[in-house]
């Protein structure tokens, strides 16, 4: 069963704009992780937030982690055409080493 | 993707076939995974490896099994190929568990008819 889930499903805004992706989960977590997905190809790490870290900064990326809302948050600042990319948040469990659960992702359009 | 493959990149079978899908890593990195990926599901996590012959069942195991004889390779099998199977597979590496971010390869999209 799906731990995270993001909302919107798509987003699609200009280049330039920034963009936000949500992501709400289910149980408790020690870390939540986002990557990114280009179209036919492998998912790639952007970044990783502990459950004790409320906002995390990678270049023009941004996020935040609520964990009383069980809720994560990614922004893309000041966007560019190639950024157009699935977002998936991924979570643990607390209880144990557990594999990641994936969301089933937003689909960010961003035209030129 | 640098480190991780997946072989082969597309394959199409027929229904009652067995199928092996392979990663191969050089990384050295003791967790190996198996997702599957489909629309409207995201990833699925199948199997999942600890360490050499240690591998454990995921949400969506039934008709998969893998095996791992070596830390480099990590093997898929669809004992007996369905079309609910057709997807696109991959596979995943992580020096620990959830503290360490994943590196995937770039898939396999298998087609079962």
């Amino acid at each position: 069963s799906q731990q995270g889930e993001e909302d919107p499903q798509a987003l699609s805004i200009q280049e330039g704009e920034n963009a936000t992706m949500n992501c709400s989960y289910k149980t408790s977590i020690n870390n939540l992780q986002w990557y990114r997905q280009n179209s036919g190809r492998g998912l790639v790490h952007l970044i990783l937030i502990r459950s004790n870290e409320r906002e995390k900064h990678s270049g023009r990326l941004r996020v935040t982690l609520d964990t009383s809302k069980k809720s994560s948050s990614l922004l893309i600042t000041a966007s560019r055409a190639a950024d157009t990319a699935s977002y998936f948040c991924a979570t643990d469990k607390k209880a144990g080493n557990t594999p990641l659960v994936f969301g089933k992702g937003t689909r960010l359009s961003v035209i030129a | 993707d640098a480190g991780i493959t997946q072989s082969p990149r597309h394959k199409v079978t027929e229904t009652g076939t067995p199928v092996t899908l392979r990663c191969h890593q050089t990384e050295n990195h003791r967790y190996m995974y198996w997702y599957r990926q489909d629309p409207g599901h995201g990833l699925r996590l199948i199997h999942y490896s600890y360490g050499v012959k240690d591998t454990d069942k995921g949400e969506v195991s039934d008709g998969y099994s893998v095996s791992r004889s070596k830390t480099e390779d990590f093997l898929l099998t669809l004992e007996s190929a369905t079309s609910s199977q057709t997807s696109v597979y991959f596979c995943a590496i992580s020096e620990g568990t959830a503290i360490y971010g994943y590196t995937f390869g770039s898939g396999t999209r298998l087609t079962v008819v």
